[in-house]
């Protein structure tokens, strides 16, 4: 069973900046993770699958790099929209796996 | 427009039995594999289950088998979670999502609907 453990679990920036959250594999799942944002009282938005592409209609500031067992969610220059949980998740032979998930809160 | 719309959440006592449905438009529901996704108040995302196409694989998280079944009609476009057995900590906000063709992940998701067990 493949775990996955986010970092850090809170991230507390301003507008304008950029957000780098990490997320890594218990074990190599080549570039087999996505990326989901969340926030409150909503349903999860895809962001990012394949380890670096983006869902059809994310913006450009947000992109993902990584593979075997680490990975990186870039947020450039956040807006005011992007404050928000992030989750990593992970598919394999059908059997999903998420992350924690990092927050990204307005200091 | 891709819509999943799910219904059948409440409140239940534990041990008892709930039926979630998700209504699918805006696609060919058919074509897709389908899951079940949940979040805990306060929590992160578990997921639940998944079903294949025709409905001929089927794949739970451990926590869930043998207590719920998840299946599908491809005729009424509609997805189904059958909960037997309810337990406190199956309170969730359950969401259905549509499963992408290319890499899999879950690329369009439901509002989802709330489940409670408690006596």
């Amino acid at each position: 069973e493949i775990v996955l453990t986010q970092s850090p679990a809170t991230l507390s920036l301003s507008p304008g900046e950029t957000a780098t959250l990490s997320c890594r594999a218990s074990q190599s799942i080549s570039s087999y993770l996505a990326w989901y944002q969340q926030k409150p009282g909503q349903a999860p938005r895809l962001l990012i699958y394949d380890a670096s592409n983006r869902a059809t209609g994310i913006p450009a500031r947000f992109s993902g790099s990584g593979s075997g067992t680490d990975f990186t969610l870039t947020i450039s220059s956040l807006e005011p929209e992007d404050f928000a949980v992030y989750y990593c998740h992970h598919r394999s032979n059908w059997l999903l796996t998420f992350g924690g998930g990092t927050k990204v809160e307005i200091k | 427009e891709v819509q999943l719309v799910e219904s059948g959440g409440g409140l239940v006592q534990p041990g008892g039995s709930l039926r979630l449905s998700c209504a699918a438009s805006g696609f060919t529901f058919s074509t897709y594999w389908m899951s079940w996704v949940r979040q805990a108040p306060g929590k992160g995302l578990e997921w639940v289950a998944n079903i294949k196409q025709d409905g001929s694989e089927k794949y739970y998280v451990d926590s869930v088998k043998g207590r719920f079944t998840i299946s599908r009609d491809n005729a009424k476009n509609s997805l189904f979670l059958q909960m037997n057995s309810l337990r406190a900590e199956d309170t969730a906000v359950y969401y259905c999502a549509r499963c992408s063709i290319g890499y899999g992940d879950p690329d369009y998701w439901g509002q989802g609907t709330l489940v409670t067990v408690s006596s």
